[in-house]
């Protein structure tokens, strides 16, 4: 596509609820990244893929996140048994190899918010 | 780890300059991003420096500066659409290889008033 979608927009979670946000990067990009910002803070890294492989997965908070991108594409960010501390932005975003392709190009997001 | 710090806040007014900086700190430093982002959307990209001096892209620039670890951006003849949170972001060698991973600095947030 266009460019980075992600699905839903916004989430309303009971407490202990768990939620799977999904994240649909740039056709042919090869790495994608997860990112949680909270409010009037700059984003915090959770994940980073390369195709299908889980490169970097040191900023997820506790082993109740996890994330995956079974066939290199699409990429799904689940969260167990989520609590109110969960509620955040998550941002996914995708980027080109081609030595021109700098930008991060990112999603906009979806809102979690944990009641 | 990396420390990165910009301001908070800044103001200004309609039609004026303004220069948001930022300092990090971080091992196997790349590169430098710039972002934007206007509340409730997604952070846009704005510019990137590897090396040293200043990129002038349009009304905006970007100036890195690697032995400093210091940044800046500069906005010029600013608009009132340029209210948004600006990010610094760092880009560091991982050891996994393969892509960079950028590191966002908390975001300055920019109100330009008339």
């Amino acid at each position: 596509g266009a460019g980075v979608s992600q699905s839903p927009r916004y989430k309303v979670a009971k407490r202990g609820q768990d939620v799977a946000l999904r994240c649909d990067p740039i056709s042919g990009h090869v790495s994608l990244f997860w990112y949680q910002q909270a409010l009037g803070q700059g984003p915090e890294f959770l994940t980073y893929f390369q195709n299908e492989a889980q490169l970097d997965k040191s900023g997820l908070p506790s082993d109740r996140f996890f994330a995956e991108r079974p066939e290199g594409s699409v990429s799904t960010l689940k969260i167990q048994r989520t609590q109110q501390e969960d509620s955040a932005v998550y941002l996914c975003a995708s980027v080109g190899q081609t030595s021109s392709d700098y930008g991060y190009t990112f999603g906009s997001g979806t809102r979690l918010t944990v009641v | 780890g990396q420390n990165i710090d910009q301001p908070t806040e800044m103001t200004a007014t309609e039609g004026a300059i303004v220069q948001i900086n930022c300092t990090y700190q971080t091992s196997g430093f790349n590169g430098l991003f710039w972002y934007q982002q206007h509340a409730g959307e997604a952070p846009t990209f704005l510019s990137y420096n590897v090396l040293d001096g200043l990129e002038e892209k349009g009304r905006f620039s970007s100036f890195l500066s690697r032995s400093k670890g210091y940044s800046y951006l500069l906005l010029k003849e600013l608009q009132m659409k340029d209210s948004a949170s600006y990010l610094c972001a760092v880009t560091t060698f991982t050891p996994s290889g393969g892509s960079y991973i950028p590191t966002f600095g908390r975001g300055t947030s920019l109100i330009v008033h008339p």
